[in-house]
């Protein structure tokens, strides 16, 4: 069964940094394309960035593009999420999901980043 | 970028009763490109239907999707009381985008 856990979550100021981890068990992580989506406290879904497998491809939101760097350890089954230059409007919960077509969330219940000075 | 405009933005109904969920594309997508989403109060989205028509597993067949073109259609044949919940349109034809979500809520 997957089973996803994001962590790494925080306080921070506009324009500092973090990085956001979810660790995967259940499922070949190597196998599988992996996708970051989050969402805005009472908002809708936003998909943010999908990584392939080895991470040699990765596509990004506009919203992000620039900002934001997907990467994956398969060795460690672990998926990333770099995110420089916070703003405020990247104050949201963010979720890893498996696959980049469809997606799964595994149950995961996401790691919140809040960004105010 | 593909923009899914779900409507309505809340469907007021009750147990028992069917519920017909719409969602319109800027532009024609795949059908093999379009998945619908549900989530629940205080919980992460799980997928229903993808590829317009094909339920996912564990999913009971009172949900189905149908559609084509610009237009897909989410229906709940006989709304049971854990149906209530947000709703969800994704588009992986070009790039990713969701819908911003259609609420059923209990009359």
């Amino acid at each position: 069964q997957v089973h996803l856990v994001e962590s790494g979550g925080d306080l921070v100021k506009p324009g500092e940094s973090l990085r956001l981890s979810c660790a995967v068990s259940g499922f070949t992580f190597s196998n599988f394309y992996m996708t970051w989506i989050r969402q805005a406290p009472g908002r809708g879904l936003e998909w943010l960035s999908y990584i392939d497998r080895d991470g040699t491809t990765t596509d990004y939101a506009d919203s992000v593009r620039g900002r934001f760097t997907i990467s994956r350890d398969n060795a460690k089954n672990e998926l990333f999420l770099q995110m420089n230059n916070l703003r405020a409007e990247d104050t949201a919960l963010y979720y890893c999901a498996k696959g980049h077509t469809f997606i799964d969330f595994g149950g995961g219940q996401g790691t919140l980043v809040t960004v105010s000075s | 970028e593909i923009v899914l405009t779900q409507s309505p933005g809340t469907l007021t109904l009750s147990p028992g009763e069917r519920a017909t969920l719409s969602c319109r594309a800027s532009q024609g997508i795949s059908t093999s490109s379009l998945a619908w989403y549900q989530q629940r109060r205080g919980q992460a989205p799980r997928v229903l239907i993808y590829g317009t028509s094909s339920r996912a597993t564990g999913i009971p067949d009172r949900y189905s999707g149908s559609g084509s073109g610009r237009d897909f259609t989410l229906t709940i044949s006989r709304l049971e009381p854990e149906d209530f919940a947000v709703y969800y349109c994704q588009q992986y034809y070009n790039s990713r985008t969701f819908g911003q979500g259609t609420t059923v809520e209990i009359k």
